[in-house]
């Protein structure tokens, strides 16, 4: 099945508790790519990779890092979790960067 | 600055009737335009896209209205099932670059 895979579900850290959020897809899709979505401002893009290596920030990078050293994987970073980290993170992949998303299904954030 | 902007963070319509959701952006450079669907505890998934160099594009019950001098996108879905009860995200794309921008969404609600 053709899908995008995030692990874990739900987490509940502390501050400053180094964190990874790691994002996969079956499809070999090129275009990867992680948002958050909060209350009142929808879904916003923290990081994008276009392929293999290539990486690119989003509209909300501070705090956040990635790497993409394997087509599949795309991992999100949180070196020192802070509270207003605390979110609904959303990996997502497409064929191309011009094609339309395939979401996973979330991964609910909570830092204390 | 929000570029990127769903007025009615909700909407009710009768099943059977039309539903019109819209979004409204800033930037004339934005070339791609998307509508996602949101249920609960799911990703999001894609609903329908549209190119600048188009003003509709139809997809079985749904419709993507683009009026570039506006800077107006639209959604219709007709006729409205209360299957269609999700949060809508409207997406855009700058053209020349692999960023996306969503706006803040819309709660549809199609009642029985």
């Amino acid at each position: 099945e053709a899908q995008v895979t995030q692990n874990p579900r739900y987490l509940i850290t502390v501050t400053g508790k180094k964190l990874t959020v790691t994002c996969s897809q079956n499809m070999n899709h090129e275009y990867m790519s992680w948002y958050r979505q909060d209350p009142g401002l929808g879904l916003r893009q923290i990081y994008y990779s276009m392929n293999v290596e290539v990486t690119d920030k989003g509209d909300v990078p501070e705090g956040y890092k990635v790497s993409r050293k394997e087509k599949r994987n795309f991992p999100l970073i949180l070196e020192s979790p802070s509270p207003n980290q605390t979110s609904l993170y959303f990996c997502a992949s497409s064929l191309m960067a011009v094609n339309e998303q395939f979401f996973g299904p979330g991964t609910r954030l909570t830092v204390l | 600055d929000q570029q990127v902007k769903q007025n009615s963070p909700s909407l009710s319509v009768q099943e059977g009737r039309i539903s019109i959701l819209n979004c409204d952006y800033t930037n004339s450079m934005f070339d791609y335009f998307l509508w996602y669907k949101k249920y609960p505890a799911e990703g999001p998934t894609f609903l329908i896209s549209i190119s600048s160099i188009k003003d509709k594009n139809e997809d079985g019950r749904f419709t993507v209205f683009l009026n570039k001098s506006a800077k107006h996108l639209s959604l219709h879905i007709v006729p409205s099932q209360p299957g269609d009860s999700a949060v809508y995200f409207c997406a855009v794309r700058a053209s020349g670059t692999y960023k996306y921008i969503f706006g803040t969404g819309t709660r549809l609600k199609v009642l029985a």
